[in-house]
């Protein structure tokens, strides 16, 4: 299999907080994992690619102060939205690319972020 | 990101027909992947297609791999009302994955 997780599913937080997502491969290694968002009605955006080690490539216009991004192990992969404004409310979807074999990429369910 | 030209953006079918959608682009991938996403969930994988004139079932499903290796086609036989979702293309050429815009796809029973 190749089950991807994320926590939380959805998160409410006040204007000013950090959140924190965290998404896992869990049942395989994965030495990248890839940040997307998603507004309503539309395709996904990719806001990052993550390498485990390294430090994080971010997509042209996403500010890597706002989004930070530590991929600490092979399985782990977190999100961290610093002081969150309601213009970042939206769905995030992590994805997980295999260590080895295929190199397709695996989604997670995807957090709701609301921003009040 | 750039997205794939993918069409059509949205399907009201009934329940049995079949379903035909296709993405395009103006540049070569290694890879074609279509993906089904519903409401309030990630994206699943449905298909993955490596090589070139590829043509890949799953279950009612078949995708395939253009030729010239800048699109690719989903179709799906027999539509039944747990179809409904939006379908989702990507092509990969090494570290970069490009996502169409989505397909919207509602069956009536």
């Amino acid at each position: 299999g190749a089950v991807v997780s994320q926590h939380p599913s959805w998160v409410i937080c006040k204007s000013g907080t950090s959140v924190k997502i965290e998404c896992r491969s869990l049942d395989f290694q994965a030495t990248t994992m890839f940040w997307y968002r998603q507004f309503p009605k539309q395709s996904l955006m990719l806001m990052a690619t993550s390498n485990e080690g390294s430090k994080a490539t971010y997509e042209q216009g996403v500010e890597k102060d706002k989004f930070l991004i530590n991929h600490a192990s092979l399985t782990l992969s977190t999100l961290t939205v610093t002081s969150a404004h309601p213009e970042d409310s939206s769905f995030y979807i992590c994805s997980a690319r295999k260590t080895s074999g295929t190199d397709t990429q695996y989604f997670g369910p995807g957090t709701r972020l609301t921003v009040l | 990101g750039q997205q794939l030209n993918q069409s059509p953006q949205s399907m009201f079918i009934q329940e049995g027909e079949d379903v035909s959608m296709n993405c395009t682009s103006s540049s070569i991938f290694n890879t074609w992947l279509w993906y089904k996403q519903e409401p309030g969930e990630g994206p699943v994988l449905l298909i993955a297609l490596y090589k070139a004139g590829e043509l890949t079932s799953n279950g009612r499903l078949t995708a395939q791999f253009g030729i010239t290796r800048k699109d690719s086609f989903l179709n799906i036989s027999a539509s039944i009302p747990s179809d409904v979702g939006i379908y989702f293309c990507a092509g990969r050429r090494n570290n970069d994955m490009r996502f169409g815009a989505g397909t919207r796809l509602t069956v009536k029973p």
